[in-house]
């Protein structure tokens, strides 16, 4: 499957610990873009990098949350010091370059806090 | 202020009932509008991208058309496997990110 993978597909954890999660792209796309999604919503924009250039980061994204992709490759993001209120499911996607072409997505991480 | 605005939020068809998803926006500057599909605990699968007003897409049972300030998703015969969220996102020209509505949950009836 050449799809977007993301790991874990779940994440159990207690309020002040760290989380991370990886994501690798669609080999040929050198965007990759995070989101958030909750219940009943659609994806919130959190960051995005065109290789390893990070671009954009939204105001959602606060100094607990940093994103790498190192070698332009594949990414992370990691939640330092968890609140309940960061519970969601976390999506990666990536797309060709240009904005215009279609972001093609993960089935996420699910990350949940005690 | 930009935005994307979906209707219904849910929708209770009976199978073979054709029915339509609308999608509002108010961006400036237009670069694309997607529509994805998205089933519960999955992340979301592109359907269809639509650039310019006047402009269809077609896949199976479903169809996308584009007005300057609309979109709709028009689903002929629906089956019940095409139960599921629909989303809409819509890319502008002052940022490379894309704005999702918050969807229309489609359930189809046997």
């Amino acid at each position: 499957d050449t799809g977007v993978s993301q790991n874990p597909r779940h994440k159990i954890t207690k309020r002040g610990q760290n989380v991370t999660f990886r994501c690798d792209p669609i080999s040929e796309h050198n965007r990759l873009y995070w989101y958030r999604q909750t219940l009943g919503q659609g994806p919130e924009f959190l960051t995005y990098f065109q290789n390893e250039a990070q671009l954009e980061k939204s105001r959602l994204l606060s100094d607990r949350f940093s994103a790498e992709r190192p070698k332009g490759s594949f990414s992370t993001l990691e939640i330092q010091r968890t609140e309940q209120g960061d519970s969601a499911m976390y999506l990666c996607a990536s797309s060709l370059n240009g904005d215009d072409q279609p972001q093609h997505f993960g089935d996420g991480t699910r990350l949940s806090i005690l | 202020e930009d935005q994307v605005t979906q209707s219904p939020e849910a929708l209770r068809l009976q199978e073979g009932e054709s029915s339509s998803l609308n999608c509002s926006y108010t961006v400036s500057g237009l670069r694309g509008l997607f529509w994805y599909r998205q089933d519960p605990g999955k992340g979301p699968e592109f359907l269809f991208t639509l650039y310019s007003a006047g402009e269809e897409k077609e896949k199976e049972r479903l169809k996308a058309t584009l007005t300057k300030k609309e979109s709709f998703l028009h689903i002929t015969a629906p089956k019940p496997e095409d139960s599921a969220t629909y989303l809409c996102a819509v890319g502008y020209s002052s940022a490379s990110k894309i704005i999702f509505g918050s969807g229309t949950r489609l359930s189809i009836r046997p």
